[in-house]
This record gives C-alpha cells, structure tokens and sequence, in this order.
C-alpha cells in the first residue's frame, strides 16, 4: 500500500449505530487530519493530530470522536450520528506541523450516508 | 480572520487550451503558503503545487503554474494544454504562521469541465 488509504469507502449507518472510520498513511508523516466535505460547502477541519497527540478540535460535536494509537493510523469512531452528519469524510497526513509550507496527502474518503 | 474566495464555481476549457482558476484570499500573517488541489470525482485532493509568501518567483510543476500576486492578495492556477483527465474540481488552500500551522483554510472550490 501507498500513500494514505481509507476504509470502508462507502458507510451506510443508522442514527443509533456505532461504527469506525479508519485512515493509515504509508509516508512516513507526522500529522494527520480529519475533514468533513459535505455538498455545497468548503472542507471543513475536524481534528488534528502531531505526533499522536491531538492539536486541534474544531468544535466538533462529541458523536465523533477521534484516536490517533500511533503516527500512521488514525480513527474516527463514530455514534448517534444525524442525517446532516452525511457526507464525504477525508483523511490526510502531512510531514508534520513545524512549517506551514507542508502539503497534504489525502486518503480517497469515506462516503457516509446516515438514514 | 483567514478567508480564500473563489469567485467560479464552474468553468469550461476546450481541450488543449490554457485556463485560469481564480483564487483571492484576505490573512494578515506576513508569513504564509498557498496551495492547490485537484479533486476527480473519485473524491481523493491531489496536491497539485505550493507557492509561498516570500518566493519572488510563481511556482510551476508541469502543466500548473500559479499566478502569485501579492498586492492584490490573488494566487490563480494556470493550468496550461488542457487535458480531458482536468476535469475535476479544484480547491485553493492557505495555511499561515500566526494562525498556527495546523489550520488549513480551503476555498470552496471551482469545478472544471474540459471539452473535447
């Protein structure tokens, strides 16, 4: 496996479910991100993490709730979700967080649909 | 506050030809980095090229050059001999020092459609 990778690809989940969105980037990188891309709206950052340890909330409700066990694996776990919660969920890494001139590699996304 | 503004939400290029993606952005960090993506409708952002707040030269990689306007507070992407594999959506990004380098500020997009 290359670059960052992302499964499922696809999650179909009920508003009572629990269920994990998982992301492992082979880059050897530092920091890891979550965003949420739902339609007609700019990316929105979720978390961050740098060296496993978390950077930044962006006021994210607490049915989401990230786990970063080492640098090239991040989680989303995910609980009493809501139907506005659907949409694309992206995973990326970048070297780390010291410079701001870091791209970012992204995973392909999860489509997560709540019914 | 960080802001990108992307003035097109949708653009056509005949294949072959040049296109510029606009992108303008308001930041009041002397010191920052400006980035483009590409998303297929596959859904994964490829990085396409970085230009940063001191560079005095526009950054190129291949087909892509940015079109770094610092007075104006403007970055467009030129993307030169379109090809049918463009079409796709491009995000213009902005990260800087003082707001902490891990806030990554997207624009809401343009989508591209090359024409054969």
């Amino acid at each position: 496996e290359t670059g960052v990778t992302q499964t499922p690809r696809h999650l179909v989940m009920g508003m009572t479910n629990k269920k994990s969105l998982k992301c492992e980037q082979h880059l050897g990188h530092n920091a890891m991100y979550w965003y949420k891309q739902s339609a007609k709206k700019p990316l929105e950052l979720m978390f961050v993490y740098n060296f496993k340890e978390q950077t930044e909330n962006n006021s994210v409700p607490s049915r989401f709730s990230p786990e970063c066990p080492n640098s090239s694996h991040l989680f989303l776990h995910l609980h009493t979700l809501q139907p506005e919660d659907s949409a694309l969920y992206l995973c990326a890494s970048s070297q780390d967080l010291r410079e701001f001139v870091y791209e970012q590699y992204f995973g392909p996304g999860t489509r997560l649909t709540v019914t | 506050a960080q802001k990108i503004t992307q003035t097109q939400p949708g653009m056509f290029v005949q294949e072959k030809e040049a296109v510029t993606l606009d992108c303008t952005y308001d930041t009041s960090d002397q010191s920052y980095g400006l980035f483009w993506y590409k998303q297929p409708s596959s859904g994964e952002m490829i990085f396409l090229i970085y230009q940063g707040s001191y560079d005095e030269q526009n950054a190129t990689e291949g087909r892509y050059s940015l079109n770094f306007q610092k007075a104006r507070k403007s970055a467009n992407l030129v993307i030169s001999a379109s090809q049918l594999g463009d079409s796709a959506m491009y995000f213009c990004a902005m990260s800087g020092m003082k707001t902490s380098y891990d806030k990554v500020i997207f624009g809401p997009g343009t989508s591209l459609s090359v024409i054969p």
